[in-house]
């Protein structure tokens, strides 16, 4: 079967400070990868989607970039974090092959800016 | 502007009984439609899903329920139960592309005994 995984669960960082958020797939071949972010009493608000390695489609102008430099890792990055960078950030698969498919999310990583 | 809409923040409802969680959209483009449960520090689970050549689908205890004419989708989950206590997301995509999903703020359920 199938799982995603994130890393950190949380995380504390300062204002200006670089961000790595890592993302992984088991279990499946060339999936579709996307970023979420939720910011507090919103709901999930696309960042970046993936439909293959080295192919980044960005949503919204942000202080943030992806990239995906194997087939089922993605990994969301920042040089200087700002404050309203804080939130919760999901990454999501999808099997792209099969018609209408609902994207499978990771339980996030909390990132709070300090 | 927001192109999917659910309008309650929060229900309460007994356990036993019917919750029903009401979500709106406005683009007609949609055609996808996608139920998701989210419990705290955890990210969202699919629920139930339904394509808009239906005007429902059923799954165990959860139903959703397509109406295209008033852009409107409902979750039906009969009976609940305290463990269905959860935010509820429910999401919007298109044909066009189905990599773009439009996710509504959610509703916080509560099953109380």
């Amino acid at each position: 079967s199938q799982t995603i995984h994130q890393w950190p669960a949380t995380l504390v960082q300062p204002v200006g400070s670089p961000l790595s958020l890592e993302c992984t797939v088991e279990g499946t071949s060339n999936p579709n990868l996307y970023w979420y972010r939720q910011a507090a009493g919103r709901g999930l608000q696309l960042l970046f989607y993936s439909v293959g390695i080295g192919q980044i489609s960005s949503e919204v102008p942000q202080n943030l970039s992806a990239s995906r430099p194997q087939d089922r890792q993605f990994i969301l990055s920042s040089k200087k974090l700002l404050l309203s960078d804080s939130g919760f950030y999901l990454c999501a698969w999808k099997n792209p092959l099969v018609g209408n498919q609902p994207q499978h999310f990771g339980d996030g990583t909390r990132l709070s800016i300090l | 502007d927001q192109q999917v809409k659910q309008n309650s923040p929060s229900l309460s409802v007994q356990e036993g009984r019917i919750s029903i969680l009401n979500c709106d959209y406005t683009n007609s483009m949609f055609d996808y439609f996608l139920w998701y449960k989210k419990y705290p520090a955890e990210g969202p689970t699919f629920l139930i899903s339904i394509s808009s050549i239906k005007d429902k689908n059923e799954d165990g205890r959860f139903t959703v329920f397509l109406n295209k004419s008033a852009k409107h989708l409902s979750l039906h989950i009969v009976p609940s139960q305290p463990g269905d206590s959860a935010v509820y997301f429910c999401a919007a995509g298109g044909s066009y592309n189905t990599d773009k999903l439009i996710f509504g703020t959610g509703t916080r359920l509560q099953v109380f005994p």
